[in-house]
């Protein structure tokens, strides 16, 4: 049973830099048939792709948060990071982390975390 | 970006309605699309990928369909189960993007 689990603070200052990890159990991250992806949803709002990496830790990024984004991997402990940087309240979410299957040339997010609100606020 | 576009934004059914919702992109993503169930509190769940695959475990009333440029999705009876609000994700180009979200509530 694959399952996922953010973990990291649920209050963060602007300006400061947001830190979540999702540790993975049940499947490895060393296969080539996935991408470990963060996704966030705004109060009340739709899913917005942050990026992902993939098992030779390539990354991609949406453009819109490349700039403040980095997602790396640790293998060891098969477990995978965000860390988003100079926060503003409009960065104010719920953030999941989610497997993205290939099956040919298809992709979609297969398996989900339960979901980590983070507020940014003073 | 690609943008997908859902309608309508909200509707209300009874149980046992054949319930279809809409998807538009706003260029061509052949059938790489998606198909999510969210429910309060949790995380989205797939039902769909590759425009009409229905993922393992998902129950047969749900179907989808399309290509291109428009899609849909179809609960052929709704069950008390499927209040609900779901969205549609394309997979053809980065930055993968979802739809605004159906919300599917108790007439």
């Amino acid at each position: 049973q694959v399952q996922l689990r953010e973990s990291g603070p649920g209050l963060v200052k602007p300006s400061q830099t947001l830190s979540l990890t999702c540790s993975v159990s049940g499947a490895s991250l060393s296969s080539s048939d996935y991408y470990w992806s963060w996704i966030r949803q705004h109060p009340g709002k739709g899913l917005e792709w942050i990026g992902y990496i993939f098992h030779s830790g390539g990354t991609y990024y949406n453009p819109s948060l490349k700039s403040r984004v980095t997602i790396s991997v640790d293998t060891s402990k098969n477990q995978f990071s965000l860390e988003l940087t100079s926060l503003t309240a409009a960065d104010t979410a719920v953030y999941y982390c989610a497997r993205y299957k290939q099956v040919l040339y298809d992709y979609y997010f297969d398996y989900w975390g339960q979901g980590t609100l983070v507020t940014v606020s003073s | 970006d690609i943008q997908m576009t859902q309608s309508p934004s909200s509707l209300s059914a009874s149980v046992g309605d054949r319930v279809t919702i809409t998807c538009r992109s706003s260029q061509g993503i052949s059938r790489y699309l998606n198909w999510y169930q969210q429910k309060p509190g949790k995380a989205p769940k797939v039902l769909i990928y590759a425009a009409s695959s229905l993922q393992s475990g998902v129950p047969s009333r749900f179907s989808g369909s399309g290509s291109g440029t428009d899609f849909s999705l179809t609960i052929s009876s709704l069950q008390p189960e499927d209040f609900a609000t779901y969205y549609c994700q394309q997979s053809y180009s980065i930055p993968q993007t979802f739809g605004g979200g159906t919300k599917v509530e108790i007439k």
